[in-house]
């Protein structure tokens, strides 16, 4: 699976839209785009993927530039309940049987 | 989504006892499951992967003696920490796809995560 890396941490204001990137310069054509957060002291809970197009749920949108070497997680409207860690993954979809990888994420603090 | 659960959510126990972990897919049938454990302020690290029906697959530098794993049913994977010692102390997570949509789609689903904290 190809490598991703986001920044350590965000800070955003709570009712603002929080914007959180993602690099995956090295991206392989059927590879697609994986967003999962983790409150604390919970387990992760999958938000969102996509491959290239735009992507939208009750929960977030996902922004992949056209080159795919880039993406961008947006939660329209931060509450203090989305304070978590966000991590970006990129994997083939039909590996099922493969764990997904976790790298370091961005801790993103949602201020009232 | 599909539902992963854990057990118990937390655990304290005395150094050198052994503690016994379930995880359980509640709706639908899992034929592969992940352990991952994760210390404070760190990403989650794969331990192992188990298969229903037969011997897990542990990553490197977990001894397999001292995590061992059992899925004996389409439902329950458990890990047993034989030996505990305070460095064992961590969030164990377990992680299970689903055959109705994993394949589709690669979303993997997580339980809620077990505390142990040996003493």
């Amino acid at each position: 699976d190809a490598k991703t890396t986001q920044p350590p941490s965000m800070d955003c204001a709570e009712g603002r839209a929080a914007n959180l990137p993602c690099n995956h310069s090295t991206i392989s054509g059927n590879e697609y785009v994986y967003w999962y957060r983790q409150i604390h002291s919970q387990g992760p809970q999958y938000i969102i993927h996509g491959l290239k197009n735009n992507e939208t749920n009750e929960m977030a949108s996902l922004i992949i530039t056209e080159d795919r070497k880039s993406s961008t997680l947006i939660l329209p409207h931060a509450t203090l309940r989305d304070t978590a860690v966000y991590y970006c993954i990129v994997r083939v979809a039909s590996s099922g049987n493969t764990p997904l990888v976790f790298g370091k994420g961005t801790r993103l603090s949602v201020i009232a | 989504g599909a539902v992963v659960s854990q057990h118990p959510s937390w655990v304290i126990c005395k150094s050198g006892t052994s503690v016994k972990i379930e995880c359980r897919s509640l709706d639908f049938q899992a034929t592969t499951m992940f352990w991952y454990r994760q210390f404070p302020k760190q990403s989650l690290m794969l331990m192992a992967t188990s298969n229903e029906g037969s011997k897990a697959t542990y990553e490197q530098g977990v001894e397999k003696d001292k995590f061992l794993i059992n899925h004996a049913s389409l439902t329950l994977s458990t890990l047993t920490v034989t030996s505990a010692h305070p460095e064992d102390s961590s969030f164990y997570i377990c992680s299970a796809r689903d055959p109705r949509t994993t394949s589709k789609t690669g979303e993997l689903f997580f339980g809620e995560g077990s505390r142990l904290t040996v003493l």
